[in-house]
Parts: C-alpha cells; sequence; structure tokens
C-alpha cells in the first residue's frame, strides 16, 4: 500500500492567493483527519470526516478555510484567500474506524508558506 | 482541560548513548496512549501504543512505559543512533469512539550526534 499521499508536498504562494490541499487516504479507511502542525502549537485537529462526511469542523480556524472529500479516495483543503500566519505543515491522516487502538497513518505533509 | 505536556522540548545526546523523553497527561477518562516518531519533512508514525493495563512495552531499541496512577509515560530509546533524530510525540486518546479524542504533546526534539 502507498500509504496516505498528499499533494503537492511544498507550496508557496502570496497573501490573498487560493490554495488547494489535496490527500487520498489509505484506500479502505473510512475515517479522514486534517491536521495543521506549527512549532508554536504543535499538532492541531482542524477537521475529521467519516465515510466522507464532515463529522467535526470545530479545528477549522476561520471561514477562510474549508474542507470537501467527494469521494472515498480523494479530499482537499482550501484556503481562501490565504495569509502569512496561515504558513504551516499540513497533515492528512486516515484510520480505520476512529476509537481504541485503531492507528491514524500520516501522509507526508504539505509545507505552506504564504508570503 | 485535557492536555499533554512532554519533556524536555529539545534533546542533544551522542550516538550509542541512551535517552528518556517524558510525557505528561491530564487526559481523562484514559483509553491509550501513543509514543509517534516524526522525522524531518515527514508525517509522524506509530512507535508503539500503550493501554491502561500495560505497563512496559518495548519495539526494538524503543521501550515505553505508562504509570496510569501517576498519568506519565516515558519513551526510553537505548544505544541511539544518528537516524533516532527526530521528534517524538506523545499522543492520549480519551474514551469515546468520535474522531477528536486524541490530544497531542508538543514532541521532544531529539538529535543524536556522532
Amino acid at each position: 500500500d502507498a500509504g496516505v499521499i498528499q499533494s503537492p508536498r511544498h507550496e508557496v504562494t502570496e497573501m490573498g492567493q487560493e490554495v488547494t490541499l489535496r490527500c487520498k487516504p489509505i484506500s479502505g479507511h473510512d475515517y479522514l483527519f486534517w491536521y495543521r502542525q506549527t512549532m508554536m502549537r504543535g499538532l492541531e485537529l482542524l477537521i475529521y470526516f467519516n465515510n466522507n462526511v464532515p463529522i467535526d469542523d470545530s479545528g477549522m480556524p476561520e471561514d477562510r478555510f474549508s474542507a470537501k472529500m467527494p469521494n472515498a479516495s480523494f479530499s482537499t483543503l482550501k484556503i481562501q484567500p490565504s495569509e502569512p500566519r496561515d504558513s504551516a505543515v499540513y497533515f492528512c491522516a486516515s484510520s480505520l474506524l476512529a476509537g481504541g487502538a485503531r492507528e491514524q497513518f500520516f501522509g507526508p505533509g504539505t509545507r505552506l508558506t504564504v508570503l | 482541560k485535557n492536555q499533554v505536556e512532554q519533556s524536555p522540548q529539545s534533546l542533544i545526546i551522542l550516538e550509542g548513548k541512551n535517552c528518556t523523553l517524558q510525557c505528561n497527561y491530564t487526559v481523562s477518562p484514559f483509553s491509550n496512549l501513543r509514543w509517534y516518531k516524526q522525522d524531518t519533512g515527514r508525517g509522524p508514525v506509530s512507535l508503539t501504543i500503550m493501554t491502561f493495563s500495560e505497563n512496559t512495552k518495548s519495539n526494538g531499541r524503543y521501550t515505553a512505559t505508562l504509570d496510569a496512577d501517576t498519568k506519565q509515560s516515558s519513551l526510553h530509546i537505548t544505544a541511539s543512533q544518528l537516524s533516532d533524530s527526530a521528534s517524538y510525540i506523545c499522543v492520549v486518546r480519551a474514551l469515546g469512539n468520535a474522531g477528536n479524542m486524541l490530544t497531542f504533546g508538543g514532541g521532544t526534539r531529539l538529535m543524536v550526534k556522532p
């Protein structure tokens, strides 16, 4: 299995531009998570999906952030308009079930820099 | 409020030496605790998981301990190698089946020097 796939791996954009991050979860996993990691705040859960349905988006920082999961094998996280404080590494993770000892498998991340 | 505190924040050791990383948590009700290793530029990868009834668990040169009474865990690395240089993140899960039951520590950044 290729694991969780994220693209792009690096993104540099200017303030005000739209940014779209992409994720392909592990086949068969029914939970998908989007995280943001910064030096100051560590890993933070932004939103998660179960069977393509958003369950909890309380971690999404502002209305500028939106996420979709049109099917079981693809999800996007969009920032519009982007701001310098959005600069971070964004991780997608997937798991089979959400509770108990179920492990979340992380993708390699997208490093976003907003100038 | 559920919290996970890790110490030290960073650590430098010489290759071949041992080290111990600490994790204190206030997550309740407790389900399990997982240690992740995150190499630079990569996503976190699970090293080991500890449940309430487990005191010690080993994975090669990595040994994790859990004291559920004091709500503390440690990760001991034996005979460190250059490839151990990474961030180590302690993650505690609360009981429940929701997907937002994880609390992440801030991580310990370990550097192993030759």
